[in-house]
């Protein structure tokens, strides 16, 4: 069974810039949450999507979206970074909303 | 708002000594609690898990009771070993309302040899 995997592992973007992240679901997963986590903290709930539909969002400014695919992969997107955006952004998958979640390895962005 | 409180690290350890991170939540109703781990350069791996009220999560030696009273989750282990230095995360999860997951600030444990 193929775990969660993410793309690209690291990043460097300067301020301003767009970047997209993307998440393969473990297989049979038809849920993905997307959460932030910066150094030395716990990761922070950005949002979640079940069945190509975003249906939980955390405090996070509109400028953070995402998709779900029909392969139920997803990807994050930023727009105009920031340099507090700087952190290690974990996709994590499960079989239901309500179910236990999966990590993945993380991408770690780097905006200077 | 909901929260979830860890005890500060680093908590360093002799190895084979007994291991209590404390948890506490703040919530609104009764949701699920995890613990996960996570080792240098890696993702979060759940560790355990309790659903409901006096459910008791336990795997790899590691247990912790989900206590109503106490809106605690306190991990423990009576053997620790050097393997087992890693981040530690005590997390809740609703299961409905937008499935939010909000994490502890973590916990590094350190086991020495």
């Amino acid at each position: 069974e193929t775990g969660v995997t993410q793309s690209p592992t690291h990043l460097i973007k300067t301020r301003g810039q767009q970047v997209t992240l993307r998440c393969s679901s473990q297989s049979g997963h038809n849920t993905v949450s997307w959460y932030q986590q910066a150094l030395g903290q716990g990761p922070q709930f950005i949002f979640q999507y079940y069945r190509e539909e975003e249906n939980g969002r955390g405090n996070f400014p509109p400028r953070f979206s995402g998709l779900q695919f029909p392969n139920y992969s997803s990807e994050l997107n930023v727009n105009a970074l920031e340099l507090d955006d700087s952190a290690l952004y974990l996709c994590a998958s499960s079989t239901d909303s309500k179910e236990t979640q999966y990590f993945g390895p993380g991408t770690r962005l780097l905006v200077l | 708002g909901d929260s979830v409180t860890q005890m500060e690290g680093p908590v360093t350890l002799s190895e084979e000594a007994f291991l209590t991170i404390n948890c506490t939540y703040t919530a609104t109703g009764y949701p699920s609690l995890f613990w996960y781990v996570q080792y240098p350069g890696e993702g979060l791996q759940l560790l355990l898990k309790a659903t409901k009220a006096d459910d008791k999560g336990s795997n790899k030696g590691f247990e912790a009771t989900y206590r109503k009273e106490t809106t605690s989750f306190h991990l423990e282990k009576g053997s620790v070993q050097v393997s087992d230095s890693a981040v530690y995360f005590c997390a809740l999860r609703w299961s409905s309302g937008g499935f939010k997951t909000i994490f502890g600030a973590g916990t590094r444990l350190f086991v020495k040899a």
